[in-house]
């Protein structure tokens, strides 16, 4: 049912880089629509990441970034840690006439090796 | 602080209807939109439906669409979705999140999310 297809699943040592792609069309991330990302930490709710493409909300550490090119986006986490094990989700919105306002991605679980 | 407090899941039976509210606080709750979305167990997060901050424009996902109906009492700060002719497939946990930007427009990020209600569905 997802329309932005993300990586199920990524991992990296301690301190390593890692980034998920978010890849979606040209009804909603390359219609030029902004791309939201949401970390989910097991069992609690999602939290804002990153709003508009690539920025942070007041609070998120500066190690996870936003971009966006195209028709996919990325999410970038530099200097990975444990507390960053969470799945993640890409967002934005679709302009085709059948289908919802909101897209979600299919998420992508982080593991810290 | 901002507060979501979602209430009205439970264990129902298909076709059954169940009412789920979502009580707001910390914020001025008239000023913003606000959505639904669900996360079926163990699966990805799904956008179910919108309300601008007067009622004035409301969108809702194909998949729920004529099932589903979302609503909001500003002077009782909640928000609320009826939910009709469930089915197994409707199993999630439901949660209310609202946008962060003071305008009529129903779409944003989702700043706060509540901690959800959870809605299973079987016979």
């Amino acid at each position: 049912q997802s329309v932005l297809t993300q990586p199920p699943s990524v991992s990296g040592a301690p301190g390593q880089r890692v980034t998920i792609s978010c890849t979606g069309s040209s009804s909603n991330i390359g219609a030029g629509f902004v791309v939201h990302w949401y970390q989910q930490l097991p069992g609690t709710a999602p939290k804002l990441l990153i709003y508009d493409d690539n920025n942070r909300p007041s609070g998120v550490p500066g190690r996870f970034s936003g971009s966006k090119s195209g028709t996919s986006a990325s999410l970038a986490i530099t200097g990975l840690q444990a507390e960053d094990e969470a799945d993640y989700y890409c967002q934005s919105y679709d302009s085709s006439l059948s289908g919802s306002l909101y897209v979600f991605g299919t998420g992508t679980k982080v593991s810290v090796l | 602080e901002v507060q979501l407090v979602e209430s009205g899941g439970g264990f129902v039976q298909p076709g059954r209807s169940l009412r789920l509210s979502c009580a707001a606080s910390g914020f001025t709750f008239d000023d913003y939109a606000m959505h639904w979305v669900r996360q079926a167990p163990g699966k990805g997060l799904e956008w179910v439906s919108g309300i601008s901050w007067n009622s004035g424009s409301i969108a809702y996902a194909d998949s729920v669409k004529g099932r589903f109906t979302i609503s909001r009492d500003n002077a009782k700060n909640s928000l609320y979705l009826q939910i009709n002719s469930l089915t197994p497939e409707d199993t999630a946990l439901y949660y209310c999140a609202k946008v962060p930007y003071a305008s009529g427009s129903l779409t944003g990020p989702f700043d706060y999310w509540g901690q959800g209600t959870l809605v299973t569905v079987s016979s």
